[in-house]
């Protein structure tokens, strides 16, 4: 059975920092990764998606890497603000169904 | 914009009631429908995979006549939460699949349920 770990489970960085969310997985054998957004009360967003024969997506500030075959992923988030504070979960698609991991609280400071 | 609507994005539903959420899939046609659910503190847990026309697969420990799950169209799945009990209270959230490839899947944006 997949299993996904995210590390740190809570961050606190000041703001403009350079920020690296770490996620791994058990089973090499995914469709994708997908990276989401989960702010307080709300609903998930979704932030990058890397499929499987690809080594990383970029949208804006935000990067994320894939490497299968040590199974993590990464998300660099740069210039971090607080508007980037939020819980970032990162999910992975076997086919059948996502694994999610438990995620990372981001607390950036003004 | 979302290609997956889910609806409500907020309940609020008194103890044993029930409540329905939906899952559209817009501009496609999902045969599969995933719902999911998230503890708190914990990963979101797949509860279900319903394909269009057929019952709904449960995950072990989910009770199938607690949350009655209906894909009656390719692009129409709901969630019923039955006698609803405050420890339903959670973040419900759906995927839909375009396809039969296993790689093409959108998240609609989640529903949270509080159940007073």
């Amino acid at each position: 059975k997949q299993e996904v770990t995210q590390i740190p489970a809570a961050l606190s960085v000041p703001e403009g920092e350079n920020l690296v969310l770490n996620c791994s997985f058990t089973d090499s054998a995914i469709y994708n990764l997908q990276w989401f957004r989960q702010d307080p009360g709300k609903g998930l967003t979704s932030l990058l998606l890397i499929q499987s024969s690809q080594r990383e997506q970029t949208s804006g500030r935000l990067n994320a890497s894939l490497d299968k075959s040590s199974g993590r992923s990464t998300l660099y988030i740069a210039a971090s603000q607080p508007g980037d504070s939020a819980t970032y979960l990162c999910a992975a698609n076997t086919g059948n169904q996502f694994y999610f991991g438990t995620g990372t609280s981001l607390t950036v400071i003004p | 914009g979302a290609v997956v609507s889910q609806h409500p994005s907020w309940v609020i539903c008194k103890s044993g009631t029930s409540v329905k959420i939906e899952c559209r899939s817009l501009d496609f046609q999902a045969t599969t429908m995933f719902w999911y659910r998230q503890f708190p503190k914990q990963s979101l847990m797949l509860m279900a995979t319903s394909n269009e026309g057929s019952k709904a697969t449960y995950e072990q420990g989910v009770e199938k006549d607690k949350f009655l799950i209906n894909h009656a169209s390719l692009t129409l799945s709901t969630l019923t939460v039955t006698s609803a009990h405050p420890e339903d209270s959670s973040f419900y959230i759906c995927s839909a699949r375009a396809g039969e490839a296993g790689n093409t899947i959108y998240f609609g944006e989640g529903s949270w349920l509080t159940v007073v």
